[in-house]
């Protein structure tokens, strides 16, 4: 089955200042990469996502980079700011499955 | 939380007794999804479901049980014979046939606490 990493497990990042996530996965027919993004307590919530046919994808202050041949894909969030402090959740999908990373704590700090 | 409600938020139970957690979606679609969340890990798929009255094992499906008999309801009932059952629960729907794409959507989760 699909195996997908992430890292780093824990992010803190000055406000201001961008971060970056990266995830690995193993099954070549993996073809749809979404990152989610939870919050204390709550469920995560979709936040972009890319298709294996587009290398790039933005959206305001986040952009989502996919190398095929590499198998990694990357998050990446802009001008941070305190609520952008939560949990990230990498995965990976070929069919209705969703394989996720083990996921990246991101602190801003003030 | 996208029109997926799970209740209840918070659920305690006693070791041994059987437990089921409430999944219901408005989004009109098929398939519907169980996930277990535990303290530093990523989410782990228990059962999925793409249609009324089928569903999957996922990765994880030793001790838990569901159903699907209507589109709107997937619950899942947590047994006596899941070893480690305290968690966090999270159910999603997908439109099925979705082009590639398996945009899934989480409801707010019920915390299930065994002791």
């Amino acid at each position: 089955g699909e195996n997908v990493e992430q890292h780093p497990s824990t992010l803190s990042v000055q406000e201001g200042d961008s971060a970056v996530i990266k995830c690995t996965y193993s099954d070549s027919a993996s073809n749809y990469f979404p990152w989610y993004k939870q919050e204390l307590g709550k469920g995560p919530q979709l936040i972009i996502d890319i298709r294996s046919n587009v290398g790039e994808k933005k959206d305001q202050r986040i952009a989502v980079t996919l190398n095929k041949t590499a198998k990694h894909f990357s998050l990446h969030i802009t001008e941070t700011q305190p609520e952008d402090s939560a949990v990230y959740f990498c995965a990976a999908s070929s069919d209705y499955k969703l394989s996720f990373g083990a996921g990246t704590t991101v602190t801003v700090r003030a | 939380d996208g029109g997926i409600t799970q209740s209840p938020k918070y659920l305690f139970r006693k070791e041994g007794q059987n437990v089921t957690l409430s999944c219901e979606q408005n989004l009109n679609h098929d398939a519907m999804y169980w996930y277990r969340q535990d303290p530093g890990q990523g989410l782990r798929l228990i059962y999925y479901s793409q249609i009324v009255n089928d569903f999957q094992k996922g990765d994880i499906a030793e001790g838990y049980s569901v159903s699907r008999e209507k589109k709107e309801s997937f619950p899942l009932t947590v047994t006596s014979a899941q070893k480690n059952p305290t968690a966090f629960y999270l159910c999603a729907s997908s439109r099925v046939g979705a082009g590639g794409r398996n945009e899934q959507y989480f409801g707010p989760g019920t915390r299930l606490t065994v002791t």
